[in-house]
């Protein structure tokens, strides 16, 4: 296990609010993600980061920011919440796993927007 | 552009094999993976395949790879109800860090 924990695993929000979620890793990895997976649609990419303060957009990067001020802590921040970014949200490491580059994921933090 | 297809849902008797296929557009795909996940948790890594491989065998687990027709299928033997789960396919064009570009994901049910 990678240690990597989401925080918080379940959040309940009102449209409008900015909503921040935590992701947390214990064994210094460089690179990592924020993924939101819906019915249908699988898993997206939102953000990635390559490194303390270096981050890059995915494919539905709007109406999402992200910060990594420390290589622990990958932060994603929903500054408006809306229906439409209700979701389950997936932060993944890229680690060696049985010699090869892959992703190690947390356990997801479903969030719904009311 | 990068685009990964499956089918979003196979049943399957238990005992029998069950097969998952997945397409991908990028030609330029080096690793090709299959994860899987169950309910109310993240995804874990099932097996993967190297481009420069037509086949590669893991227990039950067998991963076919047509890369002239960019085809990747997961054959998993004698199925057990355990197995029942999301599958995800996911491209990267390297071994290091590129975002990784995954399926919609199939759902296998096992009956028993």
């Amino acid at each position: 296990d990678a240690g990597i924990t989401q925080s918080p695993r379940h959040k309940v929000t009102e449209t409008g609010t900015p909503v921040t979620l935590r992701c947390h890793q214990t064994e210094n990895h460089r690179y990592m993600y924020w993924y939101r997976q819906d019915p249908g649609h699988g898993l997206r990419l939102i953000h990635y980061s390559y490194g303390v303060k270096d981050t890059d957009k995915g494919e539905v990067s709007d109406g999402y920011s992200v910060s990594r001020s420390k290589t622990e802590d990958f932060l994603l921040t929903l500054e408006s919440a809306t229906s439409s970014q209700t979701s389950v949200y997936f932060c993944a490491i890229s680690a060696r796993d049985r010699g090869l580059w892959g992703y190690t994921f947390g356990s997801g933090t479903r969030l719904t927007v009311v | 552009g990068e685009d990964v297809e499956q089918s979003l849902f196979l049943s399957v008797r238990e005992g029998d094999s069950s097969v998952i296929n997945c397409t991908y557009t990028d030609s330029s795909s080096t690793y090709l993976y299959w994860y899987k996940q169950e309910p109310g948790a993240g995804l874990q890594l099932l097996t993967y395949i190297f481009s420069n491989m037509d086949m590669k065998q893991d227990q039950r687990l067998t991963v076919l790879l047509n890369k002239k027709d960019k085809h990747l299928s997961l054959r998993i033997a004698d199925t057990q109800t355990g197995d029942s789960a999301i599958y995800f396919c996911a491209e990267s064009r390297n071994s290091g860090n590129t975002p990784l570009v995954f399926g919609k994901g199939t759902r296998l049910s096992v009956i028993a």
